[in-house]
């Protein structure tokens, strides 16, 4: 079936280092692919999404690239704050059905 | 706009023991969506209803877990007995339709531990 894996966390980083969070897929056909963050005491919400292969999906200055031919949206920012600071979680919509990853924690000390 | 509400925030119980869960999804958003959330995993779909009729529920212990959606807007879910691993954060969400092209909205979950 679907599936989705991302990298075991935590990822530990500086004030304004380079992030990436790794994330890749199995689906059968071309899903839409999805970015959910979720920040301390809060739900679940959308960061971005991509619905083909090649889309770049962007928010908040978090952007991830749908690559068919890798079956991978790695999430990226080029320079990360303390407010992001909270679990990713990569997802990807299969029949209507959204399937997530285990999410990945990213702490950020300033 | 509101958000989608949930309650109780937090629950504890002891096994065997029954409990129930209401969520409030966002004004007019056809397709509701119960997930589980065990520590350390991602969300995983219990059940989902589009208006008042289940969409999908393979996924849903049916012999201890029940859900309903009267009048297709508001859903309450139901853990009877509940066992030590239904321990988790169960989160309600909504979209306006069916599919991933309309973003779901997420409520701040119910957590519950099982004793």
């Amino acid at each position: 079936g679907d599936s989705v894996t991302q990298m075991e966390g935590p990822v530990t980083l500086s004030e304004e280092a380079f992030l990436t969070i790794n994330c890749t897929y199995t689906a059968t056909g071309y899903p839409s692919l999805f970015w959910y963050v979720q920040y301390p005491g809060e739900g679940l919400q959308l960061l971005l999404k991509a619905t083909k292969a090649d889309d770049k999906g962007s928010n908040k200055g978090f952007e991830a690239t749908y690559r068919k031919e890798t079956t991978s949206f790695h999430l990226e920012k080029g320079s990360v704050q303390v407010s992001d600071s909270a679990v990713y979680f990569c997802a990807l919509e299969g029949f209507q059905k959204l399937v997530f990853g285990t999410g990945t924690r990213l702490l950020v000390s300033p | 706009e509101a958000g989608v509400a949930q309650s109780p925030r937090y629950k504890i119980i002891e096994k065997r023991q029954s409990v129930a869960f209401w969520c409030n999804p966002i004004s007019g958003h056809a397709t509701l969506y119960w997930y589980q959330q065990i520590l350390g995993q991602g969300p995983k779909l219990l059940i989902q209803f589009q208006n008042n009729g289940v969409v999908d529920d393979s996924q849903l212990p049916k012999d201890r877990f029940s859900a309903e959606r009267l009048k297709g807007v508001d859903s309450t879910l139901k853990i009877q007995p509940a066992k030590l691993e239904d321990s988790a954060v169960y989160l309600c969400a909504s979209s306006l339709v069916l599919g991933g092209t309309s973003p779901l909205h997420f409520g701040n979950g119910t957590r519950l531990t099982v004793t």
